[in-house]
């Protein structure tokens, strides 16, 4: 059984740096295919993706954000570390990890992918 | 930010059959495959379609996907209370070195 769950600070200053940790069991971040990925949801509003990083190390980040975002691996530790610098309050939001699952065909090839099993979340608030 | 278009809302009443769009361009739907994910109230959201058409064990067959072209269908057939939630369409985007894009949602009730 996969779980995700989320932690991290619920309050940060405008201009600080947020550092959240997403643990998870149920499956090994250095099986080919694998993936975490982080999402985020401002109160009320849309879905929205952050990061992904891969078994291999690979990472894919938003463009908007690719400057303030760093997203890292402990496979020991069955963790990922997202870094978000420059916190501004419009940055207020649930904070998801998900994990990534890849889908393949009969011939054993990758087809598809999804983010198949979802963390609780996390909210943070950025505000003075 | 979402550049995948749904409407806002959606509803129905209990039985009937509900149709969600998401419209999408050629970097994203047209290149890529569509999934769909369900939020219920107060909850983290939930992979309920992938591949445009594909369930994951457990959802009912009462959800349905399809995509053409450029855009994707979530149909939720005899509808029930319980399917009160929100509902987001996603893809990858091939532009900008990658991204994975979602929908700006569709809010369903049920009448």
């Amino acid at each position: 059984q996969i779980t995700l769950k989320e932690s991290g600070p619920t309050l940060v200053k405008p201009t600080q740096t947020l550092t959240l940790t997403c643990t998870f069991s149920g499956f090994s971040l250095s099986t080919s295919g694998v993936g975490v990925g982080w999402i985020r949801q401002p109160p009320g509003k849309a879905l929205e993706w952050l990061a992904l990083i891969y078994w291999d190390d690979d990472k894919r980040y938003s463009p908007s954000l690719k400057s303030r975002l760093t997203i890292t691996k402990d496979t020991s530790k069955n963790q990922v570390v997202l870094t978000m610098t420059n916190m501004d309050p419009v940055d207020t939001a649930t904070y998801y990890c998900a994990h990534r699952h890849v889908y393949y065909d009969s011939s054993g090839y990758s087809t598809d992918d999804a983010f198949d099993i979802w963390g609780q979340g996390t909210m943070v608030t950025v505000s003075s | 930010q979402s550049v995948l278009t749904q409407p806002p809302s959606a509803s129905g009443t209990p039985g009937q059959r509900v149709t969600i769009s998401c419209s999408g361009s050629s970097s994203n739907i047209g290149s890529n495959t569509v999934n769909w994910y369900q939020q219920l109230p107060g909850t983290a959201p939930k992979l309920l379609i992938y591949s445009n058409n594909q369930r994951p064990s457990g959802v009912p067959d009462r959800f349905s996907g399809s995509k053409s072209g450029t855009s994707a269908s979530l149909a939720i057939s005899g509808l029930q209370s319980e399917d009160e939630a929100d509902y987001y369409c996603a893809a990858w985007d091939d532009s900008l070195n990658g991204l994975y894009v979602f929908g700006t949602g569709t809010k369903v009730t049920v009448l």
